[in-house]
This record gives C-alpha cells, structure tokens and sequence, in this order.
C-alpha cells in the first residue's frame, strides 16, 4: 500500500525567506508524486509533478521540488515567497497500477508574515 | 475551456433531508473520484469510477452512494444527512491515457449538516 508523510504540520515563513516542506512516501515500485496547492475553501490546484527523468522538477508560482529514491522524498522549496503563497501543501503518491488513484499526506499550512 | 464543476458550493440542510452533490468534467476523463476532507485534514478517497456504470468504494468507509450514468457526470447522494456528514466534498477526474496518474480538482462543496 503506498502511504505518505508531511511531518510539519504547520510552517511559519516571512515574506521573502525562503521555503521548503518535507514529503516522504512509501510505495514498492517507482511512484509518481504530486504537489498540491489549497487556498483555504478552494479545491486543489496541482503545483508540480514527477513522473520519470529529471529529479528536480519546476512547477507554477515559482516551486520546485526535489525526487530523491535514496531518502524516499519530494521535498518542495521556493526560494523566495509571497503573502499570496500562505496555503495548505499536499504531497499526494499515486500509481496507474492503483487505478490512478491518489493518496494524500496530512498537508503543511503555511503562514507568511509580511 | 476544459473544467472540473461541482454544485452547489456550500449547503446548509438540517438532519434527515436527502441530498445530491453535483460533479461534471468537460475534459474527457474516464476516472471520476470523490475525496471527503474534514477541516485543516487530509484528503481521504470515499468513491471512485473508472467509467461509466463503474463504482466503488474507496478508502474511507462513507453512507454515501455515487452513480456514473455519462462520462462527464458523476453526482454523490447522501439519502439521510446526519451532522456527521458534515465536511468538504472533493470531486476530481483523470484520464487513463496521460502519462502518469494526474488529477484535477473542482472547487469543492462544503457541506453543514445542522
């Protein structure tokens, strides 16, 4: 069964510093994985996501996140954020052999203070 | 342009009354999920199609009932809401053929069930 892990629950970051959150999952064969983005009472928007390839992957607003198979993560950074990017991030694991169905981490709210 | 749609957004409705989550994608997809999300939690599966007149259950054990009827449709129905019903209803579609298990979420409908 493949399962995932956000281990801060909250962050709290100023505006400009710089931003990383943790993911780390478990699945037997090579995952894809996703970050998702949501404001609060919004659905979820899709950030990036890692299929094969290139490890470090780009996505919108500015994020990027890292596959690392050895450390079993997909960890997220920004170098620089906005007020705009407070929110809560889900990592999400997922595989076509489970139907293309998702599972989700916990998610990491983010805070921005100006 | 190609959409996820679920309505109503928000419901107030008092306990007993029997009610029906609408989910329509224009984008062709032959996957359909529904995700329940309590405040500030996870994201937990509670039904998924992979076409039309295919159902099942998901995860997370739920009262509710789903119906695939067209592609593009893919409402939820509670007969008996109970305030425990009460939570935020995700609804997300992929397609088999893309590369890799990438969903797209509606806007969600928060329901209360007073």
């Amino acid at each position: 069964a493949q399962s995932v892990t956000q281990p801060d629950i909250h962050i709290t970051v100023s505006e400009g510093a710089s931003l990383e959150l943790r993911c780390n999952y478990s699945y037997g064969a090579t995952p894809y994985l996703f970050w998702y983005v949501q404001s609060p009472g919004q659905g979820l928007q899709l950030l990036l996501k890692y299929f094969s390839g290139d490890t470090l992957v780009q996505g919108i607003k500015g994020f990027e996140a890292e596959f690392k198979r050895s450390q079993s993560s997909f960890n997220l950074r920004k170098p620089s954020v906005h007020w705009s990017d407070a929110a809560e991030y889900f990592c999400a694991v997922g595989a076509r052999a489970a139907g293309n169905k998702l599972t989700f981490g916990g998610g990491t709210r983010v805070l921005v203070k100006p | 342009e190609a959409d996820i749609y679920q309505t109503p957004r928000y419901l107030v409705i008092g306990t007993g009354k029997k009610i029906t989550l609408e989910c329509s994608q224009t984008m062709g997809h032959d996957k359909m999920y529904w995700y329940q999300q309590d405040p500030g939690m996870e994201l937990h599966l509670i039904h998924y199609s992979y076409g039309v007149n295919s159902t099942e259950k998901g995860d997370l054990s739920s009262e509710s009932t789903v119906s695939r009827i067209r592609t593009e449709h893919f409402p939820l129905t509670l007969e008996s809401a109970r305030p425990s019903h009460t939570s935020q209803y995700l609804c997300a579609s992929s397609a088999s053929g893309s590369p890799g298990p990438e969903a797209f979420f509606g806007q969600g409908t928060r329901l209360t069930v007073v």
